[in-house]
């Protein structure tokens, strides 16, 4: 069965440093989405994207924050200048269509990121 | 705006008896529910959803859940618990029919099956 795949699953940074988020979403979809749990709280939503470009972000998604699709099949997200807060696991999802009766997000394995 | 509460963080029941999990949900537009299962170190995998369709839906590993409008609610249950059932529970809405897809979660609730 196809799967959403991130890589890598744990990264640890220095406060203030870039990281980039790498997900593979499932071939055939075409929205794709990035949320963050960070521990012990609720999953949150971050970002869609669709068509190349962002159709929904959060408060949470500002000016730090960026995705990218720079392939036919990856999805990144960019934290330019990591704060400690950033700590988090992070979801990537894709689903084949939107506001249809059969969608489903699928989920990503996620990305535990440790900001020292 | 969309949101969803979870009653009870943690539910420990014992293996062979029946779970309940609670999901109350608030939408401003007829709302697409779902029970997201996650088990340790793993992401998130869809249990069941509703999509305005049957009231009563039926998802994998023996779960259903029922949409109750006047209530607002959205509860998960099993009839009899397994030890593998032992992860945390999500609820969520979105309102992905009037295109707005993004999931809203609640806070969880970590199940625990007692031997």
């Amino acid at each position: 069965e196809p799967e959403v795949t991130q890589t890598p699953s744990h990264q640890v940074t220095q406060m203030g440093q870039e990281v980039i988020l790498r997900c593979v979403p499932i071939s055939n979809h075409l929205y794709f989405y990035w949320y963050r749990q960070i521990l012990g709280q609720k999953v949150e939503f971050l970002v869609s994207f669709y068509n190349n470009e962002i159709s929904e972000k959060s408060e949470i998604f500002d000016d730090q924050f960026s995705v990218e699709r720079p392939d036919g099949s990856n999805f990144t997200l960019k934290i330019r200048s990591t704060k400690l807060e950033d700590s988090a696991m992070y979801f990537c999802a894709s689903t084949p269509m939107r506001g249809q009766s059969t969608d489903t997000q699928y989920f990503g394995p996620g990305t535990r990121l440790t900001v020292l | 705006a969309q949101s969803v509460t979870q009653l009870g963080s943690h539910v420990s029941v014992s293996e062979g008896a029946l779970v309940l999990l609670r999901c109350n949900y608030s939408s401003s537009v007829p709302p697409y529910l779902f029970w997201y299962v996650q088990y340790p170190n793993q992401g998130l995998q869809l249990l069941l959803k509703y999509t305005s369709a049957a009231t009563l839906v039926k998802g994998i590993n023996g779960f259903e859940a029922e949409f109750k409008k006047s209530e607002t609610s959205f509860h998960l249950t099993k009839p009899s618990a397994h030890m593998s059932d032992a992860a945390e529970y999500f609820c969520a809405v979105s309102e992905a029919n009037f295109g707005n897809e993004k999931l809203t979660f609640g806070t969880g609730t970590r199940l625990t099956i007692i031997p």
